[in-house]
């Protein structure tokens, strides 16, 4: 059973462009979250997304991040016009049901973000 | 969201057990505590979690205190691979339903000698 699948691993950006970055989720997970860790820092929630469907973006900066999760495909987390202070780690995770008491987490092994 | 504290960092040798610590003296009762890791370069994994009575699984063991103020991560046998960064998380099944978020402090980075 694969895990949780990010691509790519790695991506260098330059200032204005545009960061694709995409994460499937393990077999039979559909509650897909985002976080971002910053460099020396902790991981910070973003976004929440059930098959197409945003269910919280609280996390999310208000311009430039959006996020999606469509019917088929993996989820897509966009970054317009990067900046370099969006360089960073950008984590995924997929749980089975979206109650985190007794369900963990399962997360990818993250896209560093490069923006030069 | 009631806050946890852990020491920046803590050093132990290869084969010795390791006693995690992490206070959370504003736990509500309904709060779970949580423990993830996160290994170099990879993203964090889930290690263990309670509620009130100690729990053992095959990665650690998670001793509570009885007034559920402070709780401590006991690896029995440290290798030279769990040499990561460990969080202490508290999650709430009460908290409005976002019990889904983690939210992660900047744990303790634990580092094993040789």
């Amino acid at each position: 059973n694969a895990g949780v699948m990010q691509n790519p691993r790695h991506l260098v950006r330059r200032r204005g462009q545009e960061a694709r970055l995409r994460c499937s989720p393990m077999k039979g997970h559909s509650h897909v979250y985002w976080y971002r860790q910053l460099p020396e820092e902790g991981l910070k929630f973003m976004v929440y997304l059930q098959k197409e469907n945003i269910i919280d973006e609280s996390g999310m900066p208000k311009e430039r991040f959006s996020a999606e999760f469509p019917k088929e495909g993996p989820s897509i987390l966009r970054i317009q016009q990067v900046v370099r202070g969006d360089s960073a780690a950008y984590f995924c995770a997929s749980s089975a049901i979206p109650d985190g008491l007794n369900t963990e987490a399962f997360f990818g092994q993250g896209t560093r973000l490069t923006v030069v | 969201d009631a806050k946890t504290t852990q020491p920046n960092s803590m050093e132990s040798n290869e084969e010795e057990p390791v006693h995690l610590p992490c206070n959370h003296s504003t736990i509500s009762g309904t709060d779970y505590i949580h423990w993830y890791r996160q290994l170099p370069s990879q993203g964090p994994e889930y290690v263990i979690h309670g509620l009130t009575s100690n729990v053992n699984n095959r990665m650690a063991s998670l001793a509570i205190a009885e007034d559920r103020k402070s709780s401590t991560l006991i690896l029995h046998r440290a290798t030279l691979r769990d040499a990561a960064v460990y969080y202490c998380i508290l999650r709430d099944p009460n908290s409005g339903g976002s019990n889904y978020k983690l939210t992660f402090g900047k744990g303790t980075l634990l580092t094993v000698n040789p």
